[in-house]
């Protein structure tokens, strides 16, 4: 069973930086798994950060950055303020019409 | 402005059934796969179906597969989910979400209750 993996929680500075990782238990992630990422602040809808590994979905500022890393997807946040404090999901297309979601890590900025 | 307005949700016994909708507005609907996503309380998103342009190829995760059904109607711009042999775990958030081609959800819905218990 595919297992897509994320830091649980992970802590930043304010005007720091932080790179949040996406991985899978088995193999690599590369551009063929279309990695997206997506905000959630408690009882909101998600949000629409990143897809296709790099491109950033509009009105997302550019301090939000994608990348592969190694055998991971990354998304860096460049410049944290205190309203990136949120939960970050990472989500791989896994091909035949599924998807696998990451567990979440949730951000802390202080 | 694209608009996902999710329906149907509530309280439901174990072994009972539901049907959520999915309205959709701002854009042309039938040239969209469309999905369903679920967040159990506390927990994080959890990828539940999906279903082609036409409605003819219908895609579920495991945990759900043989118990939920998904259909379209394009006339309608609307999306269904119907949840069959609901158990306690189905208990989440269900939020309708727009995706491009096959890769990512650009649009998502403010979600659906459902709550399972006796």
């Amino acid at each position: 069973q595919t297992v897509v993996t994320q830091e649980p929680s992970f802590s930043v500075s304010p005007g720091g930086t932080v790179t949040l990782t996406c991985g899978l238990t088995s193999g690599s992630v590369s551009d063929i798994y279309y990695p997206s990422w997506y905000q959630q602040t408690p009882g909101q809808a998600p949000r629409t950060l990143m897809s296709s590994t790099n491109i950033r979905s509009s009105g997302i500022p550019e301090r939000f950055s994608g990348s592969i890393l190694g055998n991971k997807a990354a998304l860096t946040i460049t410049g944290a303020q205190a309203d990136d404090e949120s939960d970050y999901y990472c989500v791989l297309y896994m091909r035949s019409g599924i998807w696998v979601f990451g567990g979440g890590t949730k951000l802390t900025v202080l | 402005e694209v608009q996902l307005l999710e329906s149907g949700g509530g309280l439901v016994q174990p072994g009972g059934s539901l049907r959520l909708s999915c309205d959709a507005s701002g854009f042309i609907f039938s040239n969209f796969v469309m999905s369903w996503v679920r967040q159990a309380p506390g927990k994080g998103l959890e990828w539940v179906s999906a279903l082609s342009l036409s409605g003819t190829s219908p895609y579920f995760a495991d945990s759900v597969k043989g118990r939920f059904a998904i259909s379209r109607d394009n006339s309608k711009n609307t999306l269904y989910l119907q949840m069959n042999s609901l158990r306690v775990d189905d208990t989440a958030v269900y939020y309708c979400a727009k995706v491009v081609g096959w890769s990512h959800f650009d649009f998502w819905g403010q979600g659906t209750l459902v709550t399972v218990s006796s």
